[in-house]
């Protein structure tokens, strides 16, 4: 049973421009949800992360907006950069000792010149 | 601040062979995680320790799979006999408890011939 939903698979987006993901999650006990970043031939690094008390984090060009009701939560790059190239996923944990993470299956961008 | 370190970086097997890899994580983080990432999948947790204790292996092959950290610090993981469908990257990340943020190592990349 996949927990975490992840769209699109794919996605290109002109340098300059805004990159969306978007996923969306069924457990209701999930109470942290971070995004990481893998290059190829690395391991996953965090990019940003929130917490469900907040509908919203921003740390430089990256958001993360959070809707509890729905149960869902995007990641938005603004002024999108060739270095932002990479594959995103998205992920999320339960509260107390047991806090490994459930991961979305992933979206490979790619920002063209 | 040196990283998670994990060794080899690549391994290649006969299916039934026996197989094992080596995390040491960042130097104080008390919880470390073992996860397996298929090709174009996000990471699947296969089993977390909180010092030298398990505290979540319900995802683990345990017919094939162990893993152990002896004095709560490096951690082995092994497979026994290994099968075709275990080529994967196999990635190991830790973090300070209760913090959330995970730091995740290279990765060995297993190929299962």
């Amino acid at each position: 049973q996949q927990q975490v939903k992840q769209s699109p698979q794919s996605l290109i987006v002109q340098k300059g421009g805004i990159s969306i993901i978007n996923c969306a999650y069924e457990n209701t006990a999930f109470d942290y949800f971070p995004w990481y970043q893998q290059f190829p031939g690395k391991g996953p690094a965090l990019l940003i992360a929130i917490r469900p008390d907040v509908s919203e984090k921003k740390e430089g060009r990256f958001t993360i907006s959070f809707n509890k009701s729905a149960k869902q939560f995007s990641l938005h790059i603004m002024d999108s950069q060739p270095g932002d190239s990479a594959t995103y996923f998205c992920a999320a944990s339960m509260g107390g000792g047991a806090d490994g993470l459930t991961f979305g299956k992933g979206t490979h961008l790619i920002i063209q010149p | 601040e040196a990283g998670v370190a994990q060794s080899p970086r690549y391994k290649i097997i006969e299916k039934r062979q026996s197989v094992a890899f080596w995390c040491n994580p960042i130097s104080g983080h008390a919880t470390l995680y073992w996860y397996q990432q298929i090709l174009g999948q996000g990471p699947k947790l296969l089993i977390q320790f909180q010092n030298n204790g398990v505290v979540d292996d319900s995802q683990l092959p345990k017919d094939r799979f162990s893993a152990e950290r002896l004095k709560g610090v490096d951690s082995t993981l092994k497979i026994q006999p290994a099968k075709l469908e275990d080529s994967a990257v196999y990635l190991c990340a830790s973090s300070l408890a209760g913090v959330g943020e995970q730091f995740f190592g290279p990765g060995t990349r297993l190929t299962v011939l």
